[in-house]
């Protein structure tokens, strides 16, 4: 299947400051989904982006649907302890599958 | 987003015997759900796709005789695992679409340990 690969895989950040994460795949895909899952939990939908070029925002969170239709970018601003978990994006082709990426653990520091 | 509901949420069986996960999801009459697979510190993976009244479709690499999928209602899919090993133990997570946009929602998942 499809290749995603996220960065960082891991990161620390002191509360407050912002944090910004990525996905590149060699596929292009007409959906870009990104998504939160905490321990032991099942994924959680934060955005969703359907078309090239495309930036959503919910709350601090923001997202971008690259113009090659192959990357994605998601930037948390003014990080608060609550956002520790491991975020995974995902691709969508037209079919119904979902390809999600490596995941990136982010860790928070009070 | 919608409510999808798995149960059990974990689950220790003895090598060989057999495991039902049920999938539910309570607010939506769901077409299509996804059976996913998730080991220790890695990303999901599909393991199948479920289409309520016919026969699932599952990805390369997945044992059809051993992940028994019934989706025999638009509420409800299940997955046996049958003949459990200790390979199986994982974190299993289903989905189903949502009713726009190509949104997936999925449920908390069942932790099977084999032992």
């Amino acid at each position: 299947g499809q290749q995603l690969n996220q960065s960082p895989q891991s990161m620390f950040i002191q509360e407050g400051e912002d944090v910004s994460m990525n996905c590149t795949s060699s596929s292009i895909f007409n959906t870009w989904l990104w998504y939160k899952q905490d321990p032991g939990e099942g994924p959680v939908l934060l955005i969703a982006l359907y078309k090239a070029g495309e930036l959503t925002s919910n709350g601090r969170l923001t997202a971008q649907f690259g113009i090659t239709r192959k990357d994605s970018f998601l930037n948390i601003s003014a990080s608060i302890p609550s956002d520790v978990g491991i975020y995974f994006c995902a691709g969508k082709t037209g079919a119904n599958n979902l390809f999600f990426g490596t995941g990136t653990r982010l860790t928070v520091i009070p | 987003g919608a409510v999808v509901s798995q149960h059990p949420s974990w689950v220790i069986c003895k090598s060989g015997t057999s495991v039902k996960i049920e999938c539910r999801s309570l607010d939506f009459q769901a077409t299509t759900m996804f059976w996913y697979r998730q080991f220790p510190k890695q990303s999901l993976m599909l393991m199948a796709t479920s289409n309520e009244g016919s026969k699932a479709t599952y990805e390369q690499g997945v044992e059809k005789d051993k992940f028994l999928i019934n989706h025999a209602s638009l509420t409800l899919s299940t997955l046996t695992v049958t003949s459990a090993h200790p390979e199986d133990s994982s974190f299993y997570i289903c989905s189903f679409d949502g009713w726009s946009y190509n949104e997936q929602f999925f449920g908390p998942g069942t932790r099977l340990t084999v032992l």
